[in-house]
């Protein structure tokens, strides 16, 4: 079946520590995307990919990072500059570059700093 | 920058009765699409309906449709006939048209109950 996986489910990190989230998708599309959740805010987005090699900054960019090696393939680090990193994370994908086109997203995961 | 509110953060329908969820949103774009998204408690997103600002026609989904006023920027969501399983989160969200930064932007969601 197609679809957007991420993993882990729940991730707990220790301050100072950097921590990947991985996104995965087997939908072919072209564009994925990374949103931050938290209580009463909705989702932010993060940053953004529309082709291999290439992402653009979100809103909310400031402490974390990302690559987009394989078109499958875009994982988020969250790095120890990111102040207040707890929150649920969602990957999401779209086709091509139009905007019409739904975004697919995958189940997140949550992540917590002890 | 585009903004997009929901100005009810808890709503509540008996069974079997209809709900209007309300959504504004703030634009210079004449063009646009306008999404609803569920969240039910397993957290996965879900696209319920979604309209293009160029069409007068308000989208229709089964039991979900919208009434889109593109003046007064509203985007309110009615689910007829509601069931247990929408209750959820809803998310409005905006997306601005091609050759733009193709992201969404989200209200901050209106959570729905169901009661029997």
């Amino acid at each position: 079946d197609g679809g957007i996986t991420q993993s882990p489910k729940y991730l707990f990190r220790k301050e100072g520590q950097n921590v990947t989230l991985s996104c995965e998708q087997n939908l072919n599309h072209d564009a994925m995307y990374w949103y931050r959740q938290d209580p009463g805010q909705g989702l932010r987005l993060i940053y953004y990919s529309q082709i291999v090699n290439d992402f653009q900054k979100g809103d909310i960019a400031e402490g974390y990072s990302v690559s987009r090696e394989k078109k499958e393939s875009f994982p988020l680090t969250v790095t120890s500059a990111q102040k207040n990193p707890t929150a649920f994370y969602l990957c999401a994908s779209s086709q091509g570059r139009s905007s019409y086109n739904e975004q697919f997203f995958g189940p997140g995961t949550r992540l917590t700093v002890l | 920058a585009q903004t997009v509110t929901q100005s009810q953060p808890e709503m509540s329908v008996q069974e079997a009765e209809t709900v209007t969820l309300s959504c504004t949103y703030d634009t210079s774009e004449s063009d646009y699409y306008l999404f609803w998204y569920k969240q039910p408690p397993s957290r996965q997103m879900i696209l319920v309906i979604r309209q293009e600002a160029y069409k007068q026609q308000n989208a229709t989904e089964n039991r979900f449709s919208v009434n889109f006023q593109k003046a007064a920027k509203s985007f309110s969501l009615k689910i007829s006939d509601s069931q247990l399983g929408d209750a959820a989160m809803y998310f409005c969200a905006y997306r601005s048209p091609t050759g733009t930064a193709s992201k969404l932007t989200f209200g901050t969601g209106t959570r729905l109950q169901v009661t029997l």
